[in-house]
């Protein structure tokens, strides 16, 4: 069984730049969820999808967006970037939206230059 | 802000035991308590978690005081792969796919 895929695993941008991030759920999984972790804040959640609805926002300015698919894949978007987004950004797939365990990817390494 | 606290870092010889314990003391009636850890560089585990009973799966078991007010995750014979950050978090049943990581902590198992 596949496991959550991230692409791409790094890319570097420059400030102002826009960044989209893919996520492939497990095959049947119909939430995901994405955090950020850098080295200052840890592991933060950003936001998860469930059945295509947005279900639950962290604290993160708006700059700072995603959807998911009827397949179930997730993309997450970050315009304007800033230094300060520089981090890895994990995503994580489950069964339920509330309960579970929750199977991470690999993530990606953004580094805003 | 994580609802847990864990000592920053532990050591562990191969072989041996690895006790990990985590501090919940306002968790209340309806949260589970999560354990999951992070190898270098590498995306969050899940290991195991519970909301009462103690819990043991083949990675490891979950010890939950009776007041669930602590827990300790037990490794019973760590191995060098195990060295990684564990996290002990306390996840409200309903709130979606939310995890609050705290600090975690760091366990190097040495030979």
């Amino acid at each position: 069984k596949a496991g959550v895929t991230q692409t791409p695993r790094y890319l570097i941008k420059t400030r102002g730049q826009q960044v989209t991030l893919s996520c492939s759920p497990i095959s049947g999984h119909r939430s995901v969820s994405w955090y950020q972790q850098t080295p200052g804040q840890g592991l933060q959640f950003l936001f998860e999808y469930f059945s295509e609805t947005q279900r639950n926002k962290g604290n993160f300015p708006g700059r700072f967006s995603g959807r998911q698919f009827s397949n179930s894949r997730s993309e997450m978007n970050v315009s304007t970037l800033e230094l300060g987004d520089s981090a890895l950004y994990l995503c994580a797939s489950g069964l339920f939206s509330n309960t579970g365990e929750l199977f991470f990817g690999e993530g990606s390494r953004l580094t805003v230059l | 802000d994580a609802k847990t606290t864990q000592p920053p870092s532990m050591d562990c010889a191969e072989g041996r035991a690895a006790n990990l314990p985590c501090n919940h003391s306002t968790i209340s009636g309806n949260e589970y308590v999560y354990w999951y850890r992070q190898i270098h560089s590498q995306g969050p585990q899940y290991i195991i978690h519970g909301l009462k009973n103690n819990e043991t799966n083949e990675m490891a078991s979950l010890i939950i005081t009776e007041d669930r007010k602590s827990s300790t995750l037990i490794l019973p014979h760590a191995t060098l792969r195990d060295t990684a950050v564990y996290y002990c978090i306390v996840r409200e049943s309903g709130t979606a796919s939310k995890l609050t990581f705290g600090t975690g902590t760091r366990l190097q198992v040495t030979l």
